[in-house]
């Protein structure tokens, strides 16, 4: 079982409907969570960290998390096409140096 | 806040030249910063971890004698990819952290090497 998962895609939405991204997890010892974007051809960026159980909203992007199931997912409300990138979990792994697991991502693609 | 640059952007060189990637914190102080590569199409690869004044930590399979990391400040790190061949083509990305436990990693804008 890979350490991060989620589903390549891609995923495709109409303009203004809700994404909705997924991502499990191996390690059930992970206290951090993180969801990056990246865009065709550039590096990654950070759009939302969560660490307790439940949502955290921020604009139109809610994470959730549920360390029980060991899931964690991204929902993006409105989404526009300029939502279309990648979106990469990313979880800490256990054994210090900072370092993250990030998963293969998930191509979404916002049809206007 | 928490800007990473990175130099250059673009590179194209010559099979067998050397070529130096700098990474910069511009804001904050970088306790580790970490090299990623990354080929079309495919997830980001963890090259290394890089700590201020130690020895960087490789990951399996990456040789640390043909790519060069130094964190000689607690802003700065570089990578040199040393005698560089068509298959180091890649886009090579570095991230710095500022040492606080949620461990958010922020992303230079990445550089991309093209070895003829």
């Amino acid at each position: 079982q890979k350490e991060v998962e989620q589903n390549s895609g891609p995923l495709s939405v109409p303009e203004g409907a809700i994404a909705s991204l997924n991502c499990t997890y191996s390690d059930r010892v992970s206290q951090s969570f993180f969801w990056y974007r990246q865009y065709s051809g550039k590096s990654p960026e950070l759009i939302m960290s969560i660490y307790s159980n439940g949502d955290k909203e921020d604009g139109r992007f809610t994470a959730q998390l549920n360390k029980a199931s060991q899931y964690v997912s991204l929902l993006i409300r409105d989404s526009q096409p300029s939502d279309s990138a990648t979106y990469l979990c990313a979880v800490p792994l256990s054994g210090g140096y900072q370092k993250v697991t990030f998963g293969t991502g998930t191509k979404l693609q916002v049809i206007p | 806040g928490a800007v990473v640059s990175q130099h250059p952007s673009r590179v194209i060189c010559k099979s067998g030249t050397s070529v130096k990637i700098e990474c910069r914190s511009l804001d904050f102080q970088a306790t580790t910063m970490f090299w990623y590569r990354q080929f079309p199409k495919q997830s980001l690869m963890l090259m290394a971890t890089s700590n201020e004044g130690s020895k960087a930590t490789y990951e399996q399979g990456v040789e640390k004698d043909k790519f060069l990391i130094n964190h000689a400040s607690l802003t700065l790190s570089t990578l040199t990819v040393t005698s560089a061949h068509p298959e180091d083509s890649s886009f090579y990305i570095c991230s710095a952290t500022s040492g606080r436990v949620l461990v958010e990693q922020f992303f230079g804008p990445g550089t991309r090497l093209t070895v003829l």
